[in-house]
């Protein structure tokens, strides 16, 4: 079976600090993929980025990176100089490499971003 | 291009009315989803067709619901009769086969049951 964790229910913290969203993931495949979602208030899903279970190499995308750790089933969000306008639920989520596309989320972080 | 287009975005009824919800997929994506996300739940999985095909519905809740795919631009989410407990919203997302696996979803559609 298949599931995601997202320990941290909500985190508030204040414009320009740094935060790290967690993401822990169980499976029994040997091949998979992990993403990111975010949900602004505004409520539609936005597809952030994926990642292959074999490219355990760290991504950066402007103040994003993304941290995977296979031997950890981790794969954990960082903002840098966080924003009000990333104030959102984010969204971790797993699905086979191949075959079925079934995403299997976790519950969600909320993400508040105070001025 | 045109993304994944729901409607309506807004849904009121009353208990026992049929509820029809409608996607438009993005062109070219074989692959659509329908997936409810509640407080108590999340984002749950109901339904997903590929090719128009449903391929896995073990999360439709019960038989009050059911999805088509008539063609590969257009798919239905019904409920008949509706309850207040599927007071939800309802997203869409479609997906390419050929691709990564990234699904792109739609705005969603609020559904009150009063």
């Amino acid at each position: 079976a298949q599931k995601v964790t997202q320990a941290q229910t909500e985190i508030s913290v204040v414009e320009k600090e740094d935060v790290t969203l967690d993401c822990v993931y169980e499976t029994r495949d040997t091949t998979y993929y992990l993403f990111w979602y975010k949900q602004p208030p505004s409520g539609e899903l936005v597809f952030l980025i994926r990642r292959n279970s074999f490219d355990e190499q760290n991504e950066i995308s402007g103040r994003y990176s993304w941290n995977f750790q296979k031997s950890t089933s981790s794969f954990n969000f960082t903002i840098t100089a966080s924003q009000v306008v990333d104030s959102a639920v984010y969204f971790c989520a797993l699905s086979p490499l191949q075959g079925a596309q079934k995403l299997v989320f976790g519950q969600g972080t909320r993400l508040t971003i105070n001025p | 291009d045109a993304g994944v287009i729901q409607s309506p975005r807004h849904e009121v009824t009353e208990m026992g009315q049929e509820v029809t919800l409608r996607c438009k997929p993005i062109s070219g994506h074989d692959y659509l989803f329908w997936y409810r996300q509640t407080m108590m739940r999340g984002l749950e999985l109901l339904i997903y067709f590929n090719n128009n095909v449903p391929i896995d519905d073990s999360g439709m809740p019960e038989d009050r619901f059911s999805a088509k795919m008539p063609n590969a631009s257009f798919s239905t989410l019904k409920i008949q009769p509706s309850e207040p407990r599927d007071s939800a919203v309802y997203f869409c997302a479609s997906s390419r086969s050929t691709g990564t696996g990234e699904q792109y979803f739609g705005p969603g559609t609020r559904l009150t049951v009063l």
